[in-house]
């Protein structure tokens, strides 16, 4: 069955670092675009950050934009988030979702997302 | 910036129709898409396309979009249709999310 699994969280220092991973089963992961969305602590959803089937097109929320980058590796089935200069605004649950539409060029799939992870928890704390 | 505005809260008795509104400039003119999301669970979608249900959600889940508002209704609640529930839609290079509106099965 479809499957998404993310690891990496912990807790960081404001201004640290950290890489979250995304480990896809049970779909071919080089034909769909894939989002990181986070949920702060009894917050709703946030969209953070997406990229196309085949790496070549990233977007990302103003909110995280020069310090969260979006990746991918087809062959190892994984999405990445790499996590620089972290501010406490950025603790939150870390989700990642697929999109629901395979080799959809735009970030406009309108299908919507129709897998999530369980997500992993990232504290950004002195 | 354009922006999704849903009620923070909907009580419904059990049996009866719950509505769950989302409100944004011309979001009729837009695809709109609902998550649930039960407590300490990950969203599941559950109405894409405006009014497509994914295979394995009930039939009592449906969506309707016009004008400047996007309507989830549920027929017939259930207890377990107690959730957040999410509204999405896309707007230029930007995925967004409607603030959440919790549904109480009273």
């Amino acid at each position: 069955q479809v499957q998404l699994v993310e690891s990496g969280g912990g807790v960081v220092q404001p201004g640290g670092s950290l890489r979250l991973s995304c480990a896809a089963s049970g779909f071919t992961f080089s034909t769909y675009a894939m989002h990181w969305v986070r949920q702060a602590p009894g917050k709703g959803l946030e969209w953070v950050a997406f990229i196309r089937y085949d790496g070549s097109n990233k977007y990302y929320a103003d909110s995280v934009k020069g310090r969260l980058t979006i990746s991918r590796d087809n062959s190892k089935n994984t999405l990445y988030l790499q996590m620089n200069s972290l501010r406490g605004e950025d603790t939150a649950l870390y989700y990642c979702a697929k999109d629901g539409v395979p080799f959809c060029s735009t970030i406009s799939c309108i299908d919507g997302f129709d897998c999530w992870g369980q997500g992993t928890l990232v504290t950004v704390s002195s | 910036s354009y922006e999704l505005t849903q009620p923070p809260s909907v009580s419904v008795s059990p049996g009866q129709t719950a509505s769950i509104t989302c409100s944004g400039n011309n979001l009729g003119d837009k695809f709109a898409c609902w998550y649930q999301q039960r407590p300490g669970q990950s969203p599941v979608l559950v109405i894409y396309q405006d009014t497509k249900r994914p295979s394995g959600i009930p039939e009592r889940f449906s969506g309707s979009n016009s004008g400047n508002t996007a309507t989830l209704t549920i027929s017939g609640t259930q207890a377990m249709d107690e959730a957040d529930y999410y509204c999405q839609a896309w707007d230029s290079s930007t995925v967004l999310f409607g603030g959440g509106t919790k549904l109480t099965v009273l």
